[in-house]
């Protein structure tokens, strides 16, 4: 039981490059949400799903778009990264959303955008 | 919308000593609050949370919280630090408008002085 993974750790892009975050979970979750945390700002909801197939905006979702084409999967992508979105992005899940049930994280993808 | 302010964004404390970190809320109705632990280069791990019921919480290494309604405050304590307890540590208000997201305050580093 990996709990929740996200790939990759670390990169590096350049301005107008654009990327896709993987998150997984082994822990057949309904919601699954992207965070991104900046110094100074706590963590931020970029966007969220409650369900395969959906997605959800959240606080700062402009930039991002995400897909959740299978259960255990939720995808952040990128199309033309700015200097802005250099951040560290954590992703989340928990099976009832966060009014009853804890969400459990990932370890994070540090991303710098130059 | 809701908001979150945690006083100091660095404490320390010599070890065997009480913890005392601060968080303040704004809300019109009654949240749900959170603590959340993040040891380095980790995803964050739940401490705490208060939902309903008894207004003393305590949570996971001997910490606990408790809700004051009055003062719109959820101070997170524990009794005698270890080293082991030098993290970031978060405090998080639910989204009382029914969308799923939780608002997070700026962070706080422990640091324990041995």
């Amino acid at each position: 039981n990996a709990g929740v993974t996200q790939t990759p750790k670390f990169r590096v892009l350049k301005t107008g490059q654009s990327m896709t975050l993987l998150c997984a979970q082994d822990m057949n979750h309904e919601y699954m949400y992207w965070y991104r945390q900046d110094p100074g700002m706590g963590l931020r909801l970029i966007h969220y799903s409650v369900g395969e197939g959906t997605t959800a905006k959240g606080e700062v979702p402009d930039g991002y778009n995400v897909s959740r084409l299978k259960k255990q999967n939720f995808l952040l992508g990128l199309e033309s990264a700015a200097p802005s979105q250099t951040s560290v992005y954590f992703c989340a899940s928990n099976q009832q959303g966060w009014r009853t049930d804890t969400q459990y994280f990932g370890p994070g993808t540090r991303l710098t955008v130059l | 919308a809701q908001s979150v302010t945690q006083l100091g964004s660095h404490v320390s404390v010599s070890e065997g000593a009480l913890v005392l970190l601060r968080c303040n809320y704004s809300s019109s109705v009654p949240p749900y609050l959170f603590w959340y632990v993040q040891y380095p280069n980790q995803g964050l791990q739940l401490l705490l949370k208060y939902t309903t019921g008894a207004t003393l919480v305590k949570g996971i290494n001997g910490f606990e919280a408790e809700f004051k309604k009055s003062e719109t405050s959820f101070h997170l304590t524990k009794p005698s630090a270890h080293m082991s307890d030098a993290a970031e540590y978060f405090c998080a208000v639910s989204d009382q408008t029914g969308a799923n997201n939780l608002f997070f305050g700026t962070g706080t580093r422990l640091t324990v002085i041995p």
